[in-house]
């Protein structure tokens, strides 16, 4: 298994809702983060995990709050988002932080979140 | 604070022909991505470049990079209508995990 599984892929909540986003890698990778795109603009990071700690978090408003129950799974716990925070969000691994040993020294990133605050 | 620029942010060239896209960064890094992205879709990798000089080449796109001028450049060569997307180049920052991403490049190719 080499993919990065991100679900739902399309969520509309209002700004009342709790809701969550739920990223999933089975490739051993011991990084993995959270990236937030907005329409035309590139893809600006949010938070990181290294070896299932919070090691980065970009100063990202707490009605964001992610959580790393293991090394394979990666969730975003959204509350009283507001529409600007309507986007693409993007979850991706690597085999350790900031890249990884081998052939692949690259990041794999999920095929994203589209979300809809209204 | 690592800044990663590309040019030009967008750009329309015609098939066959060919164009060069250009990814500055402004603190040290030891590796450099480029990725493809198309609209409403997420991020395909294309290259990663390890060392000074380095060179990578796939179909009609080629990359290189210079550690020392912090510049890495993507050579489009005949260009053809199915790699209009948006590229983007990506940096991880020595001694941080961040990884931050150019301003990207729209690529248009007109038939």
């Amino acid at each position: 298994d080499t993919e990065v599984t991100q679900t739902p892929k399309h969520l509309v909540m209002g700004m009342t809702n709790k809701k969550s986003l739920k990223c999933e890698q089975h490739m051993g990778h011991r990084a993995m983060y959270w990236y937030k795109q907005k329409a035309k603009k590139p893809p600006e990071l949010m938070f990181v995990y290294s070896y299932e700690k919070l090691s980065i978090n970009e100063s990202v408003p707490s009605r964001f709050s992610p959580e790393c129950p293991n090394s394979s799974l990666l969730n975003l716990h959204l509350h009283a988002l507001q529409p600007e925070d309507s986007a693409l969000y993007l979850c991706a691994s690597s085999q350790v932080p900031g890249g990884g040993v081998g052939t692949n020294y690259g990041y794999t990133f999920g095929s994203g979140t589209r979300l809809t605050v209204v | 604070e690592l800044k990663v620029e590309q040019n030009p942010l967008f750009l329309s060239m015609q098939e066959g022909k060919n164009y060069t896209i250009y990814c500055n960064y402004s603190t040290t890094s030891d590796r450099l991505y480029w990725y493809r992205q198309d609209p409403g879709k997420s991020l395909e990798s294309l290259f990663v470049l390890l060392s000074n000089g380095a060179v990578k080449q796939e179909g009609r796109l080629m990359a290189s990079l210079d550690t020392k001028a912090r510049l890495s450049t993507l050579h489009i060569t005949a260009a053809v209508h199915d790699l209009s997307a948006t590229y983007f180049c990506a940096v991880v920052s020595s001694g941080t995990y961040k990884y931050i991403f150019g301003t990207g490049t729209r690529l248009k190719v007109l038939a």
